[in-house]
């Protein structure tokens, strides 16, 4: 079955309190990416990836750090959380086709930072 | 750049009504359009796609038709259950060097009384 697999799935930490959100897909695609989602905004790109080691900022990228050292995995990194960037975060992978892309998601995390 | 525009919300109807929620997108090119579904407290889940014009997208009795001469892709479900209360979610892919990014609107919010 195609999966997106993020954890933690709720975290509540405090500021400046380095933490890493993990994202897996076993689908062998080769561009992930991170959302975040707040209310009235949608979801917003932080930062992609197109292959291991070649990674990107997407349009809301301050405050957060990404990796790519293996296919599957892109991990999403917040050296020092501040409060605002509680919101809830979406790992997505996208799968190219002759029908067109399929980006798909995982389950979301919801981060608080206190 | 890349835009989606939905309509205001939250929308609220009583069950069996008419459901329609206007999206209206700005792209250079020919884009990809999508609905996406988020119920209270879960992920996202793609409700429908058309990659081209005139293409329609349809799923579980919610339709969309891609229309490129008004930039639009209005989704529609002729009778809403209760069920269908979640937040709605319309967006781009606009392919090429961005073929893995999805641009979003700002989210409307259903919400289907008995």
């Amino acid at each position: 079955e195609a999966q997106v697999t993020q954890n933690p799935r709720y975290l509540i930490t405090v500021t400046g309190k380095k933490l890493t959100v993990t994202c897996s897909q076993n689908m062998n695609h080769e561009y992930m990416s991170w959302y975040r989602q707040d209310p009235g905004l949608g979801l917003r790109q932080i930062y992609y990836s197109m292959n291991v080691e070649v990674t990107d900022k997407g349009d809301v990228p301050e405050g957060y750090k990404v990796s790519r050292k293996e296919k599957r995995n892109f991990p999403l990194i917040l050296e020092s959380p501040s409060p605002n960037q509680t919101s809830l975060y979406f790992c997505a992978s996208t799968s190219t086709g002759t029908t067109g892309n399929t980006i798909y998601f995982g389950e979301g995390s919801w981060l608080t930072v206190v | 750049g890349d835009s989606v525009t939905q309509m205001e919300g939250p929308v609220t109807l009583s069950e069996e009504a008419f459901l329609t929620i206007n999206c209206t997108y700005t792209a250079t090119g020919y884009p990809s359009l999508f609905w996406y579904v988020q119920y209270p407290g879960e992920g996202l889940q793609l409700l429908l796609k058309a990659t081209k014009a005139d293409d329609k997208g349809s799923n579980k009795g919610f339709e969309a038709t891609y229309r490129k001469e008004t930039t639009s892709f209005h989704l529609e479900k002729g009778s809403v259950q209760v069920s269908d209360s979640a937040v709605y979610f319309c967006a781009l892919n606009a392919g090429g060097t961005s073929y893995g990014k999805l641009t979003f609107g700002q989210g409307t919010i259903l919400t289907v009384h008995p």
